[in-house]
Formats: structure tokens, C-alpha cells, sequence
């Protein structure tokens, strides 16, 4: 059963970098059905996408904070990360790990989601 | 980017009765394969958020079939037939059909 978790800092201060890893067992980070995404949710907010990637690399950010993050690979480890930098209050958030599936090339969903990890961004 | 707009944002229902969801896009989710690229994703308390619905009208494995998707391009419907206790939480549509995703505002459904 696949199963992701997230893992790193829970506070961060400002201006600094947030980094969160992103542990997949029960599947292959190197599955080619499969895209592996960060989205997060301010407290009592809705959720928003930050991005996502393929095994071979390609990304996808959102546009809103497509300068301040990167997101990686490591097939070795079965992992991928997310660097956000020059955070402020605004990106305190729980971010979710999850894994969009893709059936036939067509059929996308995200079927698989970490339980969260809350970042707190703050002196 | 595209904007989902939900309706209502807050939908109190009594255990047994349907309840209905709204989303609207600013842009048609109708991709050039045919599928419409939205879904539903419910978020219980406490919990992170599940499938319910893919390609705006395929139930996900394991969803109970009193949920229902329905609609096309511009304009989509979450139906649950009959609403039961284990059906509150927030409930959000979400497009794909651009490279950048986006989600609706979230519609919290509670029990009256």
C-alpha cells in the first residue's frame, strides 16, 4: 500500500529557506504513471497547489511562487523535496505531499496524500 | 490562472436529506481528449484530503456510491444523495486541465 511522508523543520525563520522532504514507500518514485506534488494549507484556510514533478525531472510551479521554489528527485532514495526561499508569516502552512496517478496517460487524480506537516514561520 | 468559484461556502443538511455542491470555472475544464479535468476532494476534520470524484464524473475506488459527479465545461455538481454523519468536512473541487492547478474555496458541509 503506498503510503508518503513528509519530513524537516517545523519552524523556519523569516527570510530563510523552508525545506520539506517527502519519503514514498509502497511504489516507485520512478513510476511513469505517477507525478509527485506539494500542495499546502494556511491554518483555516483552503488548499493551494505549490507543485509538482516527474521522475525524470520536469516541474511544474505555481505561478505565484514559481521564483521562490524548487522541487527534486532522488530516485535513490525514493524521495522528493521542496525548497521554498525567502519565506515570510505568509508561508506558515501544513504542506502535503501527494501522489497524482495517472491511468493510460488520460485519467489524473491525486490518490495519495501525506498526513501534512505544519511549518511555522517565525523569529 | 484559472478560478473555481464553489457554492454554497457553508451547507448545513440533516442526516438522510441530499445535499448539493457548486463549481464554477472562469475557463472551460474541457480538455481536447474529451474529459473534463475536475475533481472532488473531501477533507475530513483533522485529516488530509481524499478523492471522491476524477474527470468531473468517475467515482474514485472505495467511494460510496451516494456520491455523484456531474457536468461539463464551465459548470460541475457534487451530488450526495443522502447526506450521513461521516460526510462532514470541506469539501473542494479542483482543475487540472491547465498546467497550473487550482482549487475552490472549500464548501463546509455539517450536520444540523
Amino acid at each position: 500500500q503506498l503510503q508518503l511522508q513528509e519530513s524537516g523543520p517545523g519552524l523556519v525563520k523569516p527570510s530563510e529557506t523552508l525545506s520539506l522532504t517527502c519519503t514514498v514507500s509502497g511504489d516507485s518514485i520512478s513510476s511513469s504513471s505517477s507525478y509527485w506534488g506539494w500542495i499546502r494549507q494556511p491554518p483555516g484556510q483552503g488548499l493551494e497547489w505549490v507543485g509538482r514533478i516527474y521522475y525524470i525531472g520536469t516541474t511544474y510551479y505555481n505561478p505565484s511562487l514559481k521564483t521562490r521554489v524548487t522541487i527534486s528527485v532522488d530516485t535513490s532514495k525514493n524521495q522528493f523535496s521542496l525548497k521554498l526561499t525567502s519565506v515570510t508569516a505568509a508561508d506558515t502552512a501544513v504542506y502535503y505531499c501527494a501522489r497524482r496517478r495517472g491511468i493510460r496517460g488520460v485519467i489524473w487524480y491525486l490518490d495519495t496524500w501525506g498526513q501534512g506537516k505544519l511549518v511555522t514561520v517565525s523569529s | 490562472d484559472i478560478v473555481l468559484t464553489q457554492s454554497p461556502l457553508s451547507l448545513p443538511v440533516t442526516p438522510g436529506e441530499p445535499a448539493s455542491i457548486s463549481c464554477r470555472s472562469s475557463q472551460s475544464l474541457l480538455h481536447n481528449n474529451g474529459y473534463n479535468y475536475l475533481d472532488w476532494y473531501l477533507q475530513k476534520p483533522g485529516h488530509s484530503p481524499q478523492v471522491l470524484i476524477y474527470l468531473g464524473s468517475h467515482r474514485a475506488s472505495g467511494v460510496p456510491d451516494r456520491f455523484s459527479g456531474s457536468g461539463s465545461g464551465a459548470d460541475f455538481t457534487l451530488n450526495i444523495s443522502r447526506v450521513e454523519a461521516e460526510d462532514v468536512g470541506v469539501y473542494y473541487c479542483m482543475q487540472s486541465v491547465e498546467t497550473s492547478y487550482t482549487f475552490g474555496q472549500g464548501t463546509k458541509l455539517e450536520i444540523k
